[in-house]
């Protein structure tokens, strides 16, 4: 079975701060996915980053990070100079591979950004 | 990115009443589609994995004759919540993926805020 933990159930930090959001996974597969989804208070589901896990260079996505350690299966997510949009429930979450479509999420970060 | 449409954004139905949610995709052909619960301030639960053409696959303890999934074409799949009581209220969320790639993102419709009075 896959599993997703975030260990941060809420985190704060000031407008044009940077902050780090932790993540950490359990999977058997070796080819897989992991990804970072914002839920904004509107409640639409938002793809902040992908990873893919034989990729060892870590992806960036403007203001938007990771922290890709396999052998540790850890996946965190920085935001730099982070903005008012950026408050949202945060969701890591992990795509299987060997032909599963189905997604694992992580219970979710609750990011606010304090002007 | 691929657009997924769910409707309606929002019900309100009184106990005991059937209510339909559709989810679409609107550029692109989706042979899989999920179905999600997601409770205040939780996480997204899967319910169950809709197939094009074939009975959907439901999770452990997940009410099949409930929640009736019907996934009859390659870009729609609906959810039936039948005889809906207040316990069934909740944010039901689909998303679709599209095939052959298994790091492609899932895309998400709007999410339906059920309410059952």
């Amino acid at each position: 079975a896959q599993t997703v933990t975030q260990s941060q159930p809420e985190m704060s930090v000031q407008e044009a701060e940077t902050v780090t959001l932790s993540c950490t996974y359990d999977t058997s597969e070796n080819n897989y996915y992991l990804f970072w989804y914002k839920q904004p208070p509107s409640r639409q589901m938002i793809l902040v980053i992908r990873q893919e896990a034989y990729k060892q260079q870590n992806a960036t996505e403007n203001r938007f990070s990771v922290n890709f350690q396999k052998a540790a299966k850890s996946f965190s997510l920085k935001i730099s100079d982070s903005q008012l949009g950026d408050t949202a429930m945060y969701f890591c979450v992990l795509g299987g591979g060997a032909g599963s479509y189905q997604l694992t999420f992580g219970k979710g970060t609750k990011l606010s950004v304090i002007p | 990115g691929a657009v997924v449409s769910q409707h309606p954004s929002w019900v309100i139905c009184k106990s005991g009443t059937s209510v339909k949610i559709e989810c679409r995709s609107l550029d692109f052909q989706a042979t899989t589609m999920f179905w999600y619960r997601q409770f205040p301030k939780q996480s997204l639960m899967l319910m169950a994995t809709s197939n094009e053409g074939s009975k959907a696959t439901y999770e452990q303890g997940v009410e099949k004759d409930k929640f009736l999934i019907n996934h009859a074409s390659l870009t729609l799949s609906t959810l039936t919540v039948t005889s809906a009581h207040p316990e069934d209220s909740s944010f039901y969320i689909c998303s679709a993926r599209t095939t052959g790639f298994l790091n492609t993102e899932a895309f998400f419709g709007q999410g339906t805020r059920l309410t059952v009075v």
